[in-house]
């Protein structure tokens, strides 16, 4: 049984700079979350799609953020001109759609550092 | 809106002595809570859920949480402490129409031997 994976695991960049994050879910799961979470804190809600759909964007999420999921498999985050607040964990993390509460499942996260 | 609160940011514990991990909630409708742990440099894992179902529910790896509504609390138990449980651990909330958790500040468990 295959879990939710993520890669890269770590990533340094620097400032102003573009990255861009790929995130696995389960195989059969249809919704897709992304979270961040900075040093002592919990995560925080990014976005979450079911399928391809963006379902839900928080406003987090700025226009440096973008999140896709095209064929409803996979899902990649681009950061664009990267600051240092930007440094931070992101997770990324799968559930089933029917029935409720879903469950979420976390990857590992992939840890940026932006110097 | 809906938030979470987890008093005491860092327990320290014997092994083999109770842990108690606190959670308080604030939703104008009825919630669905989490608690999740964190081993370093992981992501998150879920330790059990509240769905109205029971207000007693149990989890992996010998954790429990009560939902008290009266107190709006859900707080994280296990009778006795393992060396193992040392990790953070998030209380999180979320309604029915939207799956965005929200998440507490986290609760590190240290256990001492």
């Amino acid at each position: 049984d295959t879990g939710v994976s993520q890669d890269p695991r770590h990533k340094i960049t620097k400032r102003g700079q573009n990255v861009t994050f790929r995130c696995d879910p389960i195989s059969e799961h249809n919704r897709l979350y992304w979270y961040r979470q900075t040093l002592g804190q919990g995560p925080e809600f990014l976005t979450y799609f079911q399928n391809e759909a963006q379902l839900e964007k928080s406003r987090l999420l700025s226009d440096r953020f973008s999140a896709e999921r095209p064929k409803g498999s996979f899902s990649t985050l681009e950061i664009q001109r990267t600051e240092q607040g930007d440094s931070a964990m992101y997770l990324c993390a799968s559930s089933l759609a029917s029935g409720g509460p879903r469950t979420q499942y976390f990857g590992p996260g992939t840890r940026l550092l932006v110097l | 809106a809906q938030s979470v609160t987890q008093l005491g940011s860092h327990v320290s514990v014997s092994e083999g002595a109770l842990v108690l991990l606190r959670c308080n909630y604030s939703s104008s409708v009825p919630p669905y809570l989490f608690w999740y742990v964190q081993y370093p440099n992981q992501g998150l894992q879920l330790l059990l859920k509240y769905t109205s179902a029971a207000t007693l529910v149990k989890g992996i790896n010998g954790f429990e949480a009560e939902f008290k509504k009266s107190e709006t609390s859900f707080h994280l138990t296990k009778p006795s402490a393992h060396m193992s449980d040392a990790a953070e651990y998030f209380c999180a909330v979320t309604r029915g129409d939207t799956d965005k958790l929200i998440f507490g500040t986290g609760t590190r468990l240290q256990v001492f031997p």
